[in-house]
């Protein structure tokens, strides 16, 4: 069964405006990692969040988590074309390496 | 570094052929995972080793699945027989430390069409 679920499926916006997608999971984790993943290609790390963070900046990512909602937030601010791809979110269950799944990824599309 | 590098990228073969992929993780790293991606089931771990030992393989989907890591350097990832709902893109990912929370870095994929 599938622990992290991202919401929207798919999101389409104009280049410099920002994008939001969420990230809902089902059990306790150790922590919450962000990826994308460009048409063709392997998946990229773009962040990583521990349980007892609440938010994380790196460049133009924004990330938030809220353990007691179970649930995490990435942003793209001033978005850019080259930002299209689809994203993913991927935890870990608080039992050591096990369980770490990937949800079904958000499909962002910046139309330039 | 160059990166995880996977082999082949493409790969067609005819139902109730083995296929072997296969694997090279980032020197140094000693975690190495197997994936399945494909549209309907999304990216799905199958199995990850640490320090060459298999550690979850709960995600191998049945007896044609076969997994091995020989050494540090090279997995290899095998089907016999492949049937046609295993065409998919495969990755291979590896990671440093001992458990798959840790940031994880992909190769290419191989996508296997099986006929």
């Amino acid at each position: 069964s599938q622990q992290g679920e991202e919401d929207p499926q798919a999101l389409s916006i104009q280049e410099g405006e920002n994008a939001t997608m969420n990230c809902s999971y089902k059990t306790s984790i150790n922590n919450l990692q962000w990826y994308r993943q460009n048409s063709g290609r392997g998946l990229v790390h773009l962040i990583l969040i521990r349980s007892n963070e609440r938010e994380k900046h790196s460049g133009r990512l924004r990330v938030t988590l809220d353990t007691s909602k179970k649930s995490s937030s990435l942003l793209i601010t001033a978005s850019r074309a080259a930002d299209t791809a689809s994203y993913f979110c991927a935890t870990d269950g608080d039992n050591y390496g096990q369980n770490f799944v990937f949800g079904p990824g958000t499909r962002l599309s910046v139309l330039p | 570094d160059a990166g995880v590098i996977q082999s082949p990228r493409h790969e067609v073969t005819e139902m109730g052929q083995e296929v072997t992929l296969r694997c090279k993780p980032i020197s140094g790293h000693n975690s190495l995972f197997w994936y399945r991606q494909t549209m309907m089931r999304g990216l799905e771990l199958l199995i990850y080793f640490n320090n060459n030992v298999p550690i979850d393989d709960s995600g191998m989907p049945e007896d044609r699945f076969s997994a091995k890591m020989p050494n540090a350097s090279f997995s290899t990832l095998k089907i016999q027989p492949s049937e046609p709902r295993d065409s998919a893109v495969y990755f291979c990912a590896s990671s440093f430390g001992e458990h798959s929370y840790n940031e994880q870095f992909f190769g290419p994929g191989t996508r296997l069409t099986v006929l």
